[in-house]
């Protein structure tokens, strides 16, 4: 298995763009999250999904957009890029009904300028 | 809104240290608590997990953490580090099967 994997690990974006990091598992999790990293401040959920077609807000989900169309993709969108955006984005899943996120990506360094 | 602490932000130890790592949530319900490990350039690795039952829990890499209700703290701690150990660490807590909160993370480096 790969695991939890993530496309771009790196990307610059002016302000304004929009773009689609990826995120997909092949351990046929039902459930995955976004998360995103800024000093100081820990890890921070953005969307969260408990199966395909299923997906709901966390803590901090303005500006970005989520789907789930299959049990291994879960997109995340961010439709018009803002500074406050650079961060470091995290995806993660979980097999089980309890949702401990066991499983992370190596994630995606975004910087928006 | 739950949140959580963590005490310190930066923690340098050398090798053969003990170490504690300090943790307090605000939720005064049941809580499900987690550390977790992101070593440098990593992705994040679930230590421990404490659910219900024993409260002092036993992880990986030699780490425990114990629960203590009344305190609400989780802290995490080593009986002797190894420079291996260095890394960032994060506490983190939900309620049951609801969405999880992350401490802001402990920078940890051990000197050789």
């Amino acid at each position: 298995n790969a695991g939890v994997t993530q496309t771009p690990k790196f990307q610059v974006l002016k302000t304004g763009q929009s773009m689609t990091l990826q995120c997909a598992q092949d351990m046929n999790h039902e459930y995955m999250s976004w998360y995103r990293q800024d000093p100081g401040m820990g890890l921070r959920l953005i969307h969260y999904s408990v199966g395909a077609g299923i997906t709901d807000q966390g803590e901090v989900p303005n500006g970005y957009n989520v789907s789930r169309s299959t049990t291994e993709d879960f997109p995340l969108r961010l439709l018009s890029a803002a500074p406050s955006q650079t961060s470091v984005y995290f995806c993660a899943s979980s097999l089980s009904r309890d949702r401990v996120w066991q499983y992370f990506g190596p994630g995606t360094r975004l910087t928006v300028t | 809104a739950q949140s959580v602490s963590q005490h310190n932000h930066h923690v340098i130890l050398s090798e053969a240290a003990s170490l504690e790592l300090g943790c307090n949530y605000s939720y005064g319900g049941t809580v499900n608590l987690f550390w977790y490990v992101q070593y440098p350039g990593q992705h994040l690795q679930l230590l421990l997990k404490y659910f219900s039952g024993d409260p002092l829990v036993k992880g990986i890499k030699g780490f425990e953490a114990e629960f203590i209700k009344s305190k609400f703290s989780f802290n995490l701690r080593k009986p002797s580090v190894q420079w291996s150990d260095t890394a960032e660490y994060f506490c983190a807590v939900r309620k049951p099967y609801d969405k999880v909160i992350f401490g802001p993370g402990t920078s940890l480096s051990v000197i050789p």
